[in-house]
Parts: structure tokens; C-alpha cells; sequence
């Protein structure tokens, strides 16, 4: 099976930078995602690594090591509106490249 | 907007009830997932098909089917409901056996 941590909660100032970061250890991985989910709506796709290193996306950021399973996602700028739950989710290579995905952190940005 | 669309929004039922949600998946999207969200086990796939064909199945319960049609719209049903099942219901969708997966913005459905 897949293992998926992430911390559960962060919070960060408005105008600043943070960090979420997410390990993993699965069988057959075939890419790492990031999507953000406001409370009661649907998850929205941010992001996707399957290949080692960074990738960059305006004010978000992803960065993939698939030797350590790890991956971060940076966020930059912060506004308001970002506080939301940012979700790690890992596709596996099997039939339907199904996504299992991480708890959730849940980021709160103060004024 | 994703382009992928469920019905109903929010369904409130009974227990030992059943249920049928909609999906209908992006334009030219053969592929169509279903996930379970609830307060505390966050966000589980159920199943997924492609093209009209059962293609992996995640923790679903054997009193919830699915099944995806020639147009490619989606229906999960839920038979027997429980307490326990009151969840948001997700569909999403992506090209072929392709990869992100987009989604709709969800049933929650509530069962008293």
C-alpha cells in the first residue's frame, strides 16, 4: 500500500513564505500532486512532479526527490485567500493511475 | 469551474435508504474516479472507470456500486445507508488513463 504524511496544520503571514511538506512511500510511483481544497469544495489541482526537481507555477512552487519520497510545496507571497488545506496525493502505476492521497495540511494566513 | 459536474449538491436521506449520484465528466475525459471525503479519513478513493470498464477499485464498501455509462456520465449508488456514510462524494475525471485528475464540485450527502 501507500503511505502519505504531512503535517496537519501550518500557519503563516500574509506577504510571506511557507513550506508544506510531504513524505511517501508507495510501490509503483507515477507522480506527485498537489491540489488545494477550501472547507466544502472541491479539491482544485495546483501542481504535478514526476520527474526529480522543481517546478514552478507563478507564486507556487513544486519540488520532487523520488529517492527520499519526499516533496514540498512552496508557497510564496501569501495572501489571504490561501488559507485553505493543501493535499499531497501520490499516483501509482497500475490499472487507472488512481491517486491516494495525504491527510491534508491545513494552512491558516494571519494578517 | 473544472468541467466536471455532479448531481444532486446535497442529499439528505434516511438510514437503510438508497442513493444514486451523478457525475458527468469533462468533455473528452474517458476516465472517471469516485472518492469518499469525511471528517476524519480525509479523502478515499472509491473506484474508477474508464470508457464504460471497471478499472481499479479503492475501500468501497460492498453495499456501494458504480457504473459508467455509454455517454460517459457516471453514477455511484449507495444502498443500505448507514450513519457512518454521510461524506462529501467526489467525482473527477482525466484523458484516457492520463493524469491530472480534475473534480467536480462534489454531493454531500447526509443520512439521519
Amino acid at each position: 500500500g501507500q503511505n502519505i504524511d504531512q503535517p496537519t496544520e501550518m500557519t503563516a503571514t500574509e506577504g510571506a513564505i511557507v513550506q508544506i511538506n510531504c513524505t511517501y512511500q508507495t510501490s509503483g510511483f507515477n507522480g506527485l500532486f498537489w491540489y488545494q481544497q477550501h472547507a466544502g469544495e472541491a479539491p482544485t489541482f495546483l501542481s504535478y512532479n514526476v520527474l526529480d526537481g522543481l517546478e514552478e507555477k507563478g507564486r507556487f512552487s513544486s519540488f520532487l526527490s523520488r529517492s527520499k519520497g519526499y516533496s514540498y510545496l512552496l508557497l510564496k507571497e501569501l495572501q489571504m485567500k490561501d488559507s485553505a488545506s493543501y493535499l499531497c496525493a501520490v499516483s501509482v502505476n497500475n490499472a487507472g493511475n488512481m491517486l491516494t492521497f495525504g491527510g491534508g495540511t491545513r494552512l491558516m494566513v494571519k494578517p | 469551474d473544472s468541467g466536471v459536474t455532479q448531481t444532486p449538491k446535497h442529499l439528505i436521506t434516511a438510514t437503510g435508504q438508497r442513493v444514486t449520484l451523478r457525475c458527468s465528466p469533462r468533455s473528452g475525459d474517458l476516465s472517471v474516479y469516485w472518492y469518499q471525503q469525511s471528517l476524519d479519513q480525509g479523502l478515499q478513493f472509491l473506484i474508477h472507470y474508464y470508457n464504460g470498464e471497471e478499472r481499479a477499485k479503492g475501500n468501497i464498501l460492498e453495499r456501494f456500486s458504480a457504473q459508467q455509462f455509454p455517454d460517459l456520465h457516471s453514477e455511484l449508488n449507495l444502498s443500505s445507508l448507514e450513519l457512518g456514510d454521510s461524506a462529501l462524494y467526489f467525482c473527477a475525471s482525466s484523458v484516457a488513463s492520463g493524469i491530472p485528475q480534475y473534480f467536480g464540485p462534489g454531493t454531500r450527502l447526509t443520512v439521519l
